[in-house]
């Protein structure tokens, strides 16, 4: 039984290019969590999705940023223009049922601006 | 605006020697409070959900418990493999959980 599966684990991207992060969820999960880590920072909330619907995109730039979870597919976090501001650690998590219920996160994609 | 605050923010300790992380939170109608552990350039796991005042829960060395107002995570005897970081989150009307910057915890042998 597979757990969450977020790729690349690493991506390195220039100033101005795009970055695009997938996360297949665990097997029948159909709720789905971004969240952004930076170095002695907490987690933060970024979008909550469901199968083609985005439920709550709250804490996510309104520029730039942008997420989808298909019908069929990963969930996509895409990043256009990047800055280096935008270096994080990006986990992914999902959940069977609501957002109380207990939700299982990725390994998470570093993602490195140079 | 949701809230939650975890204290100490390190914390060592020698092998055996049990103590307890704490995990203050604001939110309003508390829906959920969460537990995970966090090893270096991974992700957290999952231990513990909390959803009411009084209730607790096990697993090996952890003990979790809720009152109104925080919810501590009792570590007993903790091994050198116990090191990592604790994170809290709690979960309110918006249903979005908000996490706590953690507590890192290092066991020495």
């Amino acid at each position: 039984n597979a757990g969450v599966m977020q790729n690349p684990r690493h991506l390195v991207r220039r100033r101005g290019q795009e970055a695009r992060l997938r996360c297949s969820p665990m097997k029948g999960h159909s709720h789905v969590y971004w969240y952004r880590q930076l170095p002695e920072e907490g987690l933060k909330f970024m979008v909550y999705l469901q199968k083609e619907n985005i439920i709550d995109e709250s804490g996510m730039p309104k520029e730039r940023f942008s997420a989808e979870f298909p019908k069929e597919g990963p969930s996509i976090l895409r990043i256009q223009q990047v800055v280096r501001g935008d270096s994080a650690a990006y986990f992914c998590a999902s959940s069977l049922g609501a957002p109380n219920t207990e939700a299982f996160f990725g390994q998470g994609t570093r993602l490195t601006v140079v | 605006e949701d809230q939650v605050t975890q204290s100490p923010e390190a914390l060592r300790l020698q092998e055996g020697e049990s103590s307890s992380l704490n995990c203050s939170y604001t939110v309003s109608g508390l829906r959920g409070l969460f537990w995970y552990r966090q090893d270096p350039g991974k992700g957290p796991e999952f231990l513990f959900t909390l959803y009411s005042a009084g209730e607790e829960k096990e697993k090996e060395r952890l003990k979790a418990t809720l009152t109104k107002k925080e919810s501590f995570l009792h570590i007993t005897a903790p091994k050198p493999e116990d090191s990592a970081t604790y994170l809290c989150a709690a979960t309110g009307g918006s249903y979005i959980p908000t996490f706590g910057r953690g507590t890192s915890l290092i066991v020495h042998p």
